[in-house]
């Protein structure tokens, strides 16, 4: 069953760095999403991307975010400079254009910014 | 700003039990989905309900959507060990071509062998 990926599972960087997560949504869906979850707390919707743009964003993503389909698979989150408050877990999610409202979730990028 | 809150948060049952989890909210959502989290993973869809007063069923699994679309809840018949994991409600809002996500606070199932 196909299934959305996530490279790496775990992350450690320093504050201040970049960081770019990596995702492979499944292959026939077209609407992509990043969604993180803090440790003990709700996941949060962070960004939506359609037709090679962003959709909608929340106000957790600021300038220092940043998202890329770079080829026909890959869906990348970069951020530019990382503090400790981003520490979380980050989850992409993609959906097909006749159910839209059916996200599919991968295994997450576990983020620890030391 | 719309909000999902699950009732209960933590709940623990000896297997064969039944069991109704819940998601509320003052806000209508064009449909609600129902994920299953273990430790560590991704939430993993279980269902979607779009029309108000919709009841799916998934095995043991009952969903249903509220007539007004703010509510759901989710019930296990004869619950097992297996069943054990956070279980979230996540609601799209009515705004036309917006599919963010709202997440409920989500229900802790334990269920005792």
């Amino acid at each position: 069953e196909p299934e959305v990926t996530q490279t790496p599972s775990h992350q450690v960087t320093q504050m201040g760095q970049e960081v770019i997560l990596r995702c492979v949504p499944i292959s026939n869906h077209l609407y992509f999403y990043w969604y993180r979850q803090i440790l003990g707390q709700k996941v949060e919707f962070l960004v939506s991307f359609y037709n090679n743009e962003i959709s909608e964003k929340s106000e957790i993503f600021d300038d220092q975010f940043s998202v890329e389909r770079p080829d026909g698979s890959n869906f990348t989150l970069k951020i530019r400079s990382t503090k400790l408050e981003d520490s979380a877990m980050y989850f992409c999610a993609s959906s097909d254009k006749y159910r839209m409202s059916e996200q599919y979730f991968g295994p997450g990028t576990r983020l620890t910014v030391t | 700003t719309q909000l999902l809150e699950q009732s209960p948060q933590f709940l623990s049952i000896q297997e064969g039990e039944n069991l109704t989890v819940y998601c509320n909210s003052s806000s209508v959502f064009s449909s609600l989905q129902w994920y299953r989290q273990e430790p560590g993973e991704g939430p993993v869809l279980l269902v979607t309900v779009v029309t108000g007063g919709e009841v799916k069923k998934l095995k043991r699994l009952t969903f249903q959507f509220g007539d007004a679309r703010k509510d759901s809840s989710l019930h296990i018949t004869a619950a097992q060990p297996g069943d054990t994991g956070l279980y979230l409600c996540a609601g799209a809002p009515t705004t036309s071509g917006t599919y963010k996500y709202i997440f409920g606070t989500g229900t802790r199932l334990k269920v005792l062998a």
